[in-house]
């Protein structure tokens, strides 16, 4: 089982803020980091699939960074807005996804 | 809508009970995984299906049995559960086996009683 750490587990942003979390993961044997986000009562929809070290992938005001010789990934959130509510998943992928717990994000209006 | 649907959404079942839950993708993906997700807990593989071959079975209960008639469906039978079996049951597939992002259903929430 492959130790994928994501913190912190929770967060509160007021609207308009930016934040940003993290995901850590085995450093050897790399193949691809997958971002999600989850909100409630919905299915996880891919943000971003990582392949290279030091990648950085943008979505709208979303954004991911990827250092593969460290281990971990940041996500990034600009000027958060209440639909930003979700929790967000890292995925570790050596041909299976071993997920980490999640950060779940609460925007505050 | 992503493209996979899961049915049923919600299922309580008695202990001595055999239910299934289904998976469909019309995606044209050749990979599909079972995942389960208790509370308070990350997301858990419990079976990889690529090209209708089960290739991973993650030390999963005999309790849970998994079939793949063909790539465009995954069911899982369910008989003889336990209470600490319920939780959130995630279908997802993918092109390949650990090749692009993974595409979910919205998952059975299942009760046994």
């Amino acid at each position: 089982i492959l130790n994928v750490e994501q913190s912190p587990q929770s967060l509160h942003v007021q609207e308009g803020d930016s934040t940003n979390f993290t995901c850590s993961f085995p450093s050897s044997n790399f193949y691809a980091l997958h971002w999600y986000r989850w909100e409630t009562a919905k299915s996880p929809e891919a943000l971003f699939v990582m392949t290279l070290n030091g990648d950085e992938k943008k979505k709208g005001r979303i954004s991911a960074t990827l250092n593969t010789k460290e281990g971990y990934s940041y996500l990034y959130i600009k000027g958060s807005q209440p639909e930003d509510s979700a929790t967000y998943l890292c995925a570790f992928n050596d041909y299976k996804l071993s997920f980490g717990a999640g950060t779940t994000v609460t925007v505050r209006a | 809508e992503t493209g996979v649907t899961q049915t049923p959404r919600h299922l309580v079942m008695g202990m001595t009970n055999k239910k299934s839950l289904k998976c469909e993708q019309h995606l044209g993906h050749n990979a599909m995984y079972w995942y389960k997700q208790s509370a308070k807990k990350p997301l858990e593989l419990m079976f990889v299906y690529s090209l209708e071959e089960r290739v991973e079975n993650n030390s999963v209960p005999s309790r849970f049995s998994p079939e793949c008639p063909n790539s465009s469906h995954l069911f899982l039978h369910l008989h003889t559960l336990q209470p600490e079996d319920s939780a959130l049951y995630l279908c997802a597939s993918s092109q390949e086996r650990g090749l692009g992002e993974a595409f979910f259903g919205q998952g059975t929430r299942l009760t046994v009683v």
